[in-house]
């Protein structure tokens, strides 16, 4: 079946320091992929999202490269700032235009001045 | 735009107590989705109306959950009675039809903790 499993946190970095959240998945057929966010005492965000292989999905100076060979779509920053923190989730969604996401467990970042 | 809407924020109810949960998508958005956390763990998908319809509601862990759209428009979700193990956060989502690729957009949540 599918699955997405992403890194266990919390993380804490220092602010200006280089960020890397794992996400691995398991999809039969041609998933999309996606890393949304949830700031302290909001909603679910988009943040990013491919769909297809070799994609790179970009925003707010975040990356992640749907990776096929390796089922990866590990989220990455290269500086992160104190207003990065929150939780963050990768999904996939099994078949490219309907949406019944696969989470994974989320990934606390708590980044220090 | 208003986003996505979620009511309680918060609801703190007894074991066997009844428990509804409400939903506003975005206007205009003939999908709504519901979603919930439990206990730090993965999002798990519920159900999925469009419009009034319920699509896809193979995600729901039992009957005494109840979801209804009436009318298309907000959506409600109905726990009872609950148990322990239905503590959790509850996450609406809605997006438009029509064109493929519309991203969901999420809700706040509804945090259920039952004692």
């Amino acid at each position: 079946g599918n699955s997405v499993t992403q890194m266990e946190g919390p993380v804490t970095l220092s602010e200006e320091a280089f960020l890397t959240i794992n996400c691995t998945y398991t999809a039969t057929g041609y998933p999309s992929l996606f890393w949304y966010v949830q700031y302290p005492g909001e909603g679910l965000q988009l943040l990013l999202k491919a769909t297809k292989a070799d994609d790179k999905g970009s925003n707010k100076g975040f990356e992640a490269t749907y990776r096929k060979e390796t089922t990866s779509f590990h989220l990455e920053k290269g500086s992160v700032q104190v207003s990065d923190s929150a939780v963050y989730f990768c999904a996939l969604s099994p078949t490219s235009g309907t949406y019944k996401y696969i989470f994974g467990t989320g990934t606390r970042l708590k980044v220090l001045a | 735009e208003a986003g996505v809407t979620q009511f309680p924020s918060h609801s703190v109810i007894e074991k066997g107590q009844t428990v509804t949960l409400r939903c506003d998508p975005i206007s205009g958005h003939d999908n709504l989705y519901w979603y919930r956390r439990v206990m730090g763990k993965e999002i798990k998908f519920l159900l999925h109306f469009v419009k009034e319809s319920k699509q896809d509601e193979s995600g729901m862990p039992n009957n005494r959950f109840l979801a209804e759209r009436t009318g298309g428009t907000y959506s409600t979700l109905k726990v009872q009675p609950a148990e322990l193990e239905d503590s959790g956060v509850y996450f609406c989502a809605s997006s438009q039809t029509g064109t493929s690729g519309r991203v969901p957009f999420f809700g706040p949540g509804t945090r259920l903790t039952v004692l």
